[in-house]
C-alpha cells in the first residue's frame, strides 16, 4: 500500500464546473495536509493546507479533511482552463514534523 | 526576495561525469530538501537538512551527496553520473517544522545523462 494514494487521472472537467480531487493516506499520525499545484514543466506551488477535520475554504478552493477515514480532498469551484495542472497531496509525517509525504498527483484538465 | 534559486536549469552529462546542482534560499529557512521527480511520478526525497552542518539521507540517496555549510546553501553533488539519474531535480525549503508550514520550491534542474 502506498503511503499516499491519488487517482492519477486525467480528470476531465468542463469549464465552470466543480473539480473534486481525492487523496487517502496511511500514516494515522499525520496531522496536517497540503495541496500543491504543479503546471507541466514547472515546480510545485502551495495552494492550501488543512489540519482540522472539516472544510477549509480559500477563494475557489475548498479542502476537506476526515482523519478518521484518512481522507483529504480538494474542491475547485468555477473551474477555469488555468486550473489545468497536476495536483499533489502531501500529508506531513506523524513521526517527524518536518517531512511531507508526497502523492504522485492527479492530472486535472479543464475543458473550455 | 528571490525565494529558492536553483542553477543550472538544464544540463546534459555524459555517463561517469560529475556535477553539482546549486540551491540557495534567502528566506532564512532552516529546513532544506532535495527531490527528484521522474516523468509521471511523485517526488522522491534524496537528502534533507534541518540546519547548517546537519544533513541526512532520504529515500533515494545512492549516487548523491550533499553539504550544508551555511543556512542559505544546500548543494547536491552527483558523482559518476548514470542514465538512471536522468530526472528533474527540485530543491525546497521550509521555515519551520510547525504543522502549518509548507515547502517553497525552486524552479528545478532538468538533468539528462547520456
Amino acid at each position: 500500500q502506498k503511503e499516499v494514494e491519488q487517482n492519477s487521472g486525467p480528470l476531465s472537467v468542463p469549464e465552470g464546473a466543480i473539480a473534486s480531487l481525492n487523496c487517502t493516506y496511511s500514516d494515522r499520525g499525520s496531522q496536517s495536509f497540503f495541496w500543491y499545484r504543479q503546471y507541466s514543466g514547472k515546480s510545485p506551488e502551495l495552494i492550501m493546507f488543512i489540519y482540522s477535520n472539516g472544510d477549509k475554504e480559500d477563494g475557489r478552493f475548498t479542502a476537506q479533511l476526515n482523519k478518521a477515514s484518512q481522507y483529504v480532498s480538494l474542491l475547485i469551484r468555477d473551474s477555469q482552463p488555468s486550473d489545468s495542472a497536476t495536483y499533489l497531496c502531501a500529508p506531513r509525517r506523524g513521526d517527524s514534523n518536518y517531512q511531507l509525504i508526497w502523492g504522485a498527483g492527479t492530472k486535472l484538465i479543464i475543458k473550455p | 526576495n528571490a525565494g529558492v534559486t536553483q542553477t543550472p536549469k538544464f544540463r546534459i552529462l555524459k555517463i561517469g561525469q560529475s556535477m553539482t546542482l546549486q540551491c540557495t534560499q534567502d528566506m532564512n529557512h532552516n529546513y532544506m530538501y532535495w527531490y527528484r521527480q521522474d516523468p509521471g511520478m511523485g517526488l522522491k526525497l534524496i537528502y534533507y537538512s534541518v540546519g547548517a552542518g546537519i544533513t541526512d539521507k532520504g529515500e533515494v540517496p545512492n549516487g548523491y551527496n550533499v553539504s550544508r555549510s551555511t543556512t542559505e546553501d544546500f548543494p547536491l553533488r552527483l558523482e559518476l553520473a548514470a542514465p538512471s539519474q536522468t530526472s528533474v531535480y527540485f530543491c525546497a525549503s521550509s521555515y519551520s517544522d510547525r504543522p502549518n508550514y509548507g515547502y517553497t520550491f525552486g524552479s528545478g534542474t532538468r538533468l539528462t545523462v547520456v
